[in-house]
């Protein structure tokens, strides 16, 4: 079975730019969620998706959005780029999204805001 | 609001030496816990989770890490690192039947040969 995959792998942008990161789960798996990992931060829970619906969000501010396909896959999508938002952002999937599930991560899309 | 906090940011040790890897979370009802590990170059992968019974669990790569819910803890162990076991580890907290998961900062193992 084939593992989650995220395109691009890394980017380059500049301030004010906007950029969309997508994301396609493991087959049968219904929930996706997004993470922003940097330095010292660890993961930062961004969204989480089911069924086309996000079921919550953290503590991100409205430039940072998401939706999901009929098929589960997903995006996400920064507008307004600021140098803070420079990071690996990992998506992780699993079949329902809830509580003991394990999260099959990604490798990844790096952006660099410049 | 739920936080994980992980005590040690970087920890060196050499080969056959035992670890213990602190974590603690603040929630106040039934969680889920995990903890996931990230390899040099590699996803992030599950490593041993908790759900319910035995408060001792065992992972992969002999692995394992006890839940002390009057802690509020879920301390993760092995007693001999090898060299392999380099990586960057993460402790995990989702309140049972919440889509939300709740990662510390990590902790970065390097284990000399």
């Amino acid at each position: 079975k084939a593992g989650v995959t995220q395109t691009p792998r890394y980017l380059i942008k500049t301030r004010g730019q906007q950029v969309t990161l997508s994301c396609s789960p493991i087959s049968g798996h219904r929930s996706v969620s997004w993470y922003q990992q940097t330095p010292g931060q660890g993961l930062q829970f961004l969204f989480e998706y089911f069924s086309e619906t996000q079921r919550n969000k953290g503590n991100f501010p409205g430039r940072f959005s998401g939706r999901q396909f009929s098929n589960s896959r997903s995006e996400m999508n920064v507008s307004t780029l600021e140098l803070g938002d420079s990071a690996l952002y990992l998506c992780a999937s699993s079949t329902e999204g809830r509580g003991a599930e394990t999260q099959y991560f990604g490798p990844g899309t790096r952006l660099l805001v410049l | 609001a739920q936080s994980v906090s992980q005590h040690n940011h970087h920890v060196i040790l050499s080969e056959a030496a035992s670890l213990e890897l602190g974590c603690n979370y603040s929630y106040g009802g039934t969680v889920n816990l995990f903890w996931y590990v990230q390899y040099p170059g590699q996803h992030l992968q599950l490593l041993l989770k908790y759900f319910s019974g035995d408060p001792l669990v065992k992972g992969i790569k002999g692995f394992e890490a006890e839940f002390i819910k009057s802690k509020f803890s879920f301390n993760l162990r092995k007693p001999s690192v090898q060299w392999s076991d380099t990586a960057e580890y993460f402790c995990a907290v989702n309140p049972t039947g919440g889509f939300k998961t709740i990662f510390g900062a990590g902790t970065r193992l390097f284990v000399k040969a």
